[in-house]
């Protein structure tokens, strides 16, 4: 059974830093592009960033640059995104999806972050 | 600020047909497959569409999707009450490099 765990979340004042995990598991991770997608309360989907599956390719939503990383351990099975300079509209929602736009696109249940004072 | 823009609500009854229509320019849609993602309350989102009109294992033929120029459009025919969700669209976008997501449309059930 495909499983994708978030953990990670908290509240964190602004400008804090948090790192989310996202542990895999019931598939060949290694294999699949690893996506972070948020949602702000009261607002839609939003993709913040994504990772090939060595990593060397990286991508990221403008407000993230500078400020997100992520990465990803395949002997560990684990995605993760390194949020510095937290801002009050960073709270939301954190998903992990697994290949985000393919037939076996998977969506983790989500960690909640909160950005505030 | 989504670059690719939903109606922000539409409503049917049971068993009556809806369609949603995403509109993009030539650096999302135009140029990138469309995929459709259906997110009910309190749960993770679930992609229902991708490249167009393909549907993955488990997504009932009750949905399809269709592109033309830089307009997608989702139709849900049979609509069932458990299918009152917020719906996105989403294209990668060459310019910014990056994934996006349409507004949002929220699916009423009357």
């Amino acid at each position: 059974e495909v499983q994708l765990v978030e953990s990670g979340g908290g509240l964190v004042q602004p400008g804090g830093s948090l790192r989310l995990s996202c542990a895999a598991s019931g598939f060949t991770f290694s294999t699949y592009w690893m996506h972070w997608v948020r949602q702000a309360p009261g607002k839609g989907l939003e993709w913040v960033a994504n990772i090939n599956q060595d990593g060397s390719e990286r991508y990221y939503v403008d407000s993230a640059k500078g400020r997100f990383i992520i990465s990803r351990d395949n002997a560990k099975n684990s995605l993760y995104l390194q949020m510095d300079s937290l801002r009050v509209e960073d709270t939301a929602v954190y998903y992990c999806v697994r290949a985000i736009a393919v037939t076996d696109s998977y969506w983790g249940q989500g960690t909640l972050v909160t950005v505030s004072s | 600020q989504s670059v690719l823009t939903q109606p922000p609500s539409v409503s049917a009854a049971p068993g009556q047909k809806v369609t949603i229509s995403c509109s993009g320019s030539s650096s999302n849609i135009g140029n990138n497959f469309v995929s459709w993602y259906q997110h009910l309350p309190g749960t993770a989102p679930k992609l229902l569409i991708y490249d167009n009109n393909k549907r993955p294992s488990g997504i009932p033929d009750r949905f399809s999707g269709s592109k033309s120029g830089t307009s997608a459009t989702l139709g849900i025919t049979g609509l069932q009450t458990g299918e009152e969700a917020d719906y996105y669209c989403g294209a990668w976008d060459g310019s910014l490099s990056a994934f996006v997501f349409g507004t949002g449309t929220k699916v009423t059930v009357l």
